[in-house]
């Protein structure tokens, strides 16, 4: 079945690093890929789509590129910021959007 | 900005008891889904529902659980007889017309059921 893989949090960030979240998965088909954010106390909200291989999906300074030869989809930021911090997660959608377990970004002064 | 709105934001209820989730959708869109995430775990897939009937549903979503629309605008989960395991956050989301795997998913701020 189709599932997502992304790395384990909490990432612990200073204000002004760059930040890597890696997400593989595996799908049937081609699917979009996306990433969600969920910051404290509120719903998912969409950070950026791709929706064909090689596309790059960009938002609010965050990136991922589809790449379909690594099944993969990593979010990079060059400069993360204190109100970044929140819960990521990799979507890819087939039919349906699969999560997986998100991971937690915590940025400090 | 239209948005996915559900209530109640938290529900405690005794378990064996039923428990309606409610969901108003963005009104132009066409496909609807619930999720739930049990504290600390990943956001699963619970069913999707398109013109007026279950698309997809998932192995969490036995008998247990009804979807509903009852009147073009709200969009319920029910659960009929709650265990202590459905205690969790659930999502509802929708998604306008079009192809849906590329349509993003908009999601409700979600109700924290607690179930004692």
């Amino acid at each position: 079945g189709n599932s997502v893989t992304q790395m384990e949090g909490p990432v612990t960030l200073s204000e002004e690093a760059f930040l890597t979240i890696n997400c593989t998965y595996t799908a049937t088909g081609y699917p979009s890929l996306f990433w969600y954010v969920q910051y404290p106390g509120e719903g998912l909200q969409l950070l950026l789509k791709a929706t064909k291989a090689d596309d790059k999906g960009s938002n609010k300074g965050f990136e991922a590129t589809y790449r379909k030869e690594t099944t993969s989809f990593h979010l990079e930021k060059g400069s993360v910021q204190v109100s970044d911090s929140a819960v990521y997660f990799c979507a890819p959608n087939t039919d349906k959007l699969i999560f997986g377990t998100g991971t937690r970004l915590q940025v400090f002064p | 900005e239209p948005e996915v709105t559900q209530t109640p934001s938290h529900q405690v209820t005794q378990m064996g008891q039923e428990v309606i989730l409610r969901c108003v959708p963005i009104s132009n869109h066409l496909y609807f889904y619930w999720y739930r995430q049990i504290l600390g775990q990943k956001v699963e897939f619970l069913v999707s529902f398109y013109n007026n009937e279950i698309s997809e549903k998932s192995e969490i979503f036995d008998d247990q659980f009804s979807v509903e629309r009852p009147d073009g605008s709200n969009f319920t989960l029910k659960i009929r007889s709650t265990k202590l395991e459905d205690s969790a956050m659930y999502f509802c989301a929708s998604s306008p017309p079009g192809l849906s795997m590329n349509t993003e998913a908009f999601f409700g701020q979600g109700t924290r059921l607690t179930v004692v």
